[in-house]
């Protein structure tokens, strides 16, 4: 039972544009919401996060949207640069249990020049 | 980047021999991770430790057993590996349970 998805294995844009990357959730105790990129043969590194009590989150090209009647959250990159190719993914925690994070299976970005 | 390093970075082993994956940290946080991640299901948590001595089970830790005798060191151990534990491997750190979580570098791990 996948708690966190995100449904698009891959995804490619156009350098300059905007990339948007999706994640769902089921879990309704979830409350803190992070994003991670991975690099090939590198760890993943903490992208930005959002926590229930807000809606967006903001830093630098990178914005963090969450709708909680949803349970939907996205990750906006604008502009798209090349060096953001990469898998990006999305994690989810519960208060009780913060520790726990559930990871969602990964979207591969793509950015084209 | 946070001080995280694994060893080995890689192995490749034959099913049923044991297999112990190290993890050392320069930065002297409570809460260590041990992670897999493989192809259509991200990364899923093994086992973690919050403190020297305290472990506690993740989301798939059966086949592996975790030890941690030292506050930089946390170590993972596959007693007989299986070729269903072919996976890179992931070691996270962090200072306390709701603060983000840093990754080393990981180890690919092959059984044969």
């Amino acid at each position: 039972d996948q708690q966190v998805k995100q449904n698009s294995p891959s995804l490619s844009v156009q350098e300059g544009r905007i990339s948007i990357l999706n994640c769902d959730y089921t879990n309704s105790m979830f409350d803190y919401f992070l994003w991670y990129k991975k690099y090939p043969a590198e760890g993943p590194t903490f992208l930005i996060s959002i926590s229930s009590i807000k809606d967006k989150n903001e830093d630098g090209r990178f914005t963090v949207f969450l709708n909680k009647s949803a349970k939907h959250l996205s990750l906006h990159i604008v502009p798209s640069q090349p060096g953001d190719s990469a898998v990006y993914f999305c994690a989810a925690s519960a208060i009780e249990g913060a520790q726990k994070l559930v990871f969602g299976q990964g979207t591969r970005l793509t950015i084209n020049p | 980047d946070a001080g995280i390093t694994q060893s080995p970075r890689h192995k490749v082993t034959e099913t049923g021999t044991p297999v112990t994956l190290r993890c050392h940290q320069t930065e002297n946080h409570r809460y260590m991770y041990w992670y897999r991640q493989d192809p259509g299901h991200g990364l899923r948590l093994i086992h973690y430790s919050y403190g020297v001595k305290d472990t506690d089970k993740g989301e798939v830790s059966d086949g592996y057993s975790v030890s941690r005798s030292k506050t930089e060191d946390f170590l993972l151990t596959l007693e007989s590996a299986t070729s269903s534990q072919t996976s890179v491997y992931f070691c996270a750190i962090s200072l306390n349970p709701a603060d983000t979580q840093y990754f080393g570098p990981g180890t690919r791990l092959t059984v044969l």
